[in-house]
Parts: C-alpha cells; structure tokens; sequence
C-alpha cells in the first residue's frame, strides 16, 4: 500500500512568511509525528498526535509553530512569521499505535528560508 | 527530558568486519529503543528495535543489546557490506510515544 507522504517536498520562502506543510500518513495509522531534521544530526521531535488530539507538542519550539489533525488523517504543519533558522528537513512520521511501533517515515519537506 | 548519546559518530570499517554502534539514554521511562538507517537524500527506515523486556534481539546480520540497568543500547552488524554504509539512528521512545533521537553514526564500509 501507499506509504507517508508528504507536500511539498521542496519549499523556498522568504523570512517572515507563513508556510503550511502537509503530511498524509499510512491509512488506519492512529499515531502521527512530526519531526525536524539539520543536516548532521538527528531527528528532533516537534509533536505527536494520537487520533485527532495532539498528545504531546512539547517539542514546539515557540509559539510560532502550530500543527493539526482535524479529521485524524491529514496533518498539517504551520509556521509563521519564518526565520532563517527554520530551515531544514521536516520529516512526518506515522504508526498504527503510539508506543511499541515502528515509525513509517515520509520523505520530507526541505524548508529553505532565504 | 530525554537524552539520548550516540557513539561514534563516524565509523569506517573493511568489508567483512564488524560494526558497533553505542548509545545511551537518560530516561528510565524509555521503554523502546529502535534504530533507523538513512542514506543521503531518503527517510530513516527501521533496521531492527528492541523492547524494554528484552535484552537482545538479532536479525541476520544485525543485533541489538539493551542494558536497561545502565541505561545503554547497541548495534551490532556483522559481515558488513559496502550496501551497509548509511547513517544510522538510534532513538528512545517513551510510553506516551515521544521518541528522543541520537545525533547518528555515519558508517562507511570499504570494500
């Protein structure tokens, strides 16, 4: 079947834009992450969802970043008022259950803000 | 919060040999430890994991240690090869499902 995807998969903006990034898990996958990814390190979590809610967003940076799910599906990622630092890869992640699961990574977004 | 340690973070070795990768985490409410490669350009993928009951699992060439008293996991590929060399993760995961990764091991196996 189908795996994570994610749109765009590139995105360039100016600092101080807003963006919006989209991630479409597995289908039936209750459990959904977000991640932010530089280059040489790893993975950093942002926030994970369980259904609908969001369980954990302990990994916001700020105020500035801002993620739904409202259907328990298709999640999107926010950011505004953009800054230089937010550039990098934004990884989502789905799994059929939280804990105890492996993680289905998607391919990324690569967030340039110029 | 989570802390999670990865040594080395490069690593290169002969086809053929051994390859072993260390971690160490700091929350002992980490309960699942997987590990993920990367090849540059593409999304981690799941190699093997191992849970907080269990202290070692193997999959052909790749094993897992967990010693949860001292709070340090590792990965163990035997007979490398060349297809081997990616950058590898280890992370640990909580109950609530919030994994903490570690910064990565890029393994270069020459041939």
């Amino acid at each position: 079947g189908a795996g994570v995807s994610q749109t765009p998969s590139n995105k360039v903006t100016e600092k101080g834009k807003y963006v919006e990034l989209r991630c479409d898990p597995i289908s039936g996958h209750t459990a959904l992450y977000w991640y932010r990814q530089s280059l040489g390190q790893g993975p950093e979590f942002l926030i994970y969802f369980q259904g609908t809610g969001a369980a954990d967003d302990s990994g916001l940076p700020n105020d500035r970043f801002f993620a739904v799910r409202p259907e328990g599906s298709v999640s999107t990622l926010k950011i505004q008022r953009t800054e230089r630092g937010d550039s990098a890869v934004y990884l989502c992640a789905s799994s059929p259950s939280n804990s105890y699961n492996e993680q289905f990574f998607g391919p990324g977004t690569r967030l340039t803000v110029l | 919060g989570e802390n999670v340690e990865q040594h080395p973070s490069t690593l290169s070795v002969q086809e053929g040999d051994s390859a072993v990768i260390k971690c160490t985490y700091s929350d002992s409410a980490s309960n699942y430890f997987p590990w993920y490669k990367q090849e540059l350009g593409k999304r981690p993928q799941l190699i093997i994991d191992i849970r907080s009951n269990v202290g070692e699992k193997k999959d052909q060439r790749i094993a897992v240690t967990l010693n949860k008293t001292a709070k340090h996991f590792s990965l163990h590929i035997t007979e490398t090869q060349p297809e081997d060399s990616a950058v590898y993760f280890c992370a640990a995961t909580s109950r609530a499902g919030k994994s903490t990764f570690g910064d990565g091991t890029t393994l270069t196996v020459k041939p």
